[in-house]
């Protein structure tokens, strides 16, 4: 089953902060996000894997929660680079290889001036 | 590091022929490889994963025999679309994985928007 993300899309104002939220009803190993531009491939932003620890990346950072199997990605003082689509993929098994990820519903974010 | 190109960015084909489509890991050897589907303002479903030098595996779904994936090298996978129809038009992606990539990140191509006439 596909993750379930929030809000469904969200505009801002340059400066602004916004959190994106992904809700998985399996267990996870860990939570992939990216960031997509309209016609472009997803770009990989971080990484989050079972333990509950938070990463962050300059203003975009990510926290992961495994026993509510959720995730969330922290934007502050968001710039005009930071519109897209925003996905999570999640990963619910550790095969030794690489393994599979399911994409969440998606959160179209949009940063105006 | 990390680059991975797809070729071609863009095809028309018409209704009926096949489509072959290049995944290239660029910088480094992809000992995985994932194809996936995505409509217009639509999620990335995965297709299929490719292992090198071994049979894909096929998500549920989809049709093995009309979507031929080969992954015959460390850096280079096809997608083979065969006797497209029209419903087959969608922006197909792949990426690329390798044990070398802390925790298995994947890196995904540009994208090809294949549209069947």
């Amino acid at each position: 089953q596909q993750p379930v993300q929030s809000p469904q899309a969200v505009i801002l104002r340059e400066g602004e902060d916004a959190v994106i939220n992904c809700s998985s009803s399996k267990a996870l190993y860990s939570v992939h996000w990216y960031r997509q531009k309209h016609g472009e491939a997803p770009v990989f932003l971080m990484i989050l894997l079972k333990g509950g620890e938070q990463k962050g990346h300059e203003k975009i950072s990510a926290s992961f929660n495994e026993k509510k199997q959720q995730s969330s990605l922290y934007l502050t003082a968001s710039q005009l680079s930071y519109s897209g689509t925003y996905f999570c993929g999640t990963e619910i098994e550790l095969s030794g290889t690489a393994s599979k990820l399911t994409f969440g519903t998606g959160t179209r974010l949009q940063v105006t001036l | 590091g990390a680059v991975v190109s797809q070729h071609p960015s863009r095809v028309i084909c018409k209704s009926g022929t096949s489509v072959k489509i290049e995944c290239r890991s660029l910088d480094f050897q992809a000992t995985t490889m994932f194809w996936y589907r995505q409509f217009p303002k639509q999620s990335l479903m995965l297709m299929a994963t490719s292992n090198e030098g071994s049979k894909a595996t096929y998500e549920q779904g989809v049709e093995k025999d009309k979507f031929l994936i080969n992954h015959a090298s460390l850096t280079l996978s096809t997608l083979t679309v065969t006797s497209a129809h029209p419903e087959d038009s969608s922006f197909y992606i792949c990426s690329a994985s390798t044990p070398s990539f802390s925790s298995y990140e994947q890196y995904f191509g540009p994208g090809t928007r294949l549209t069947v006439t």
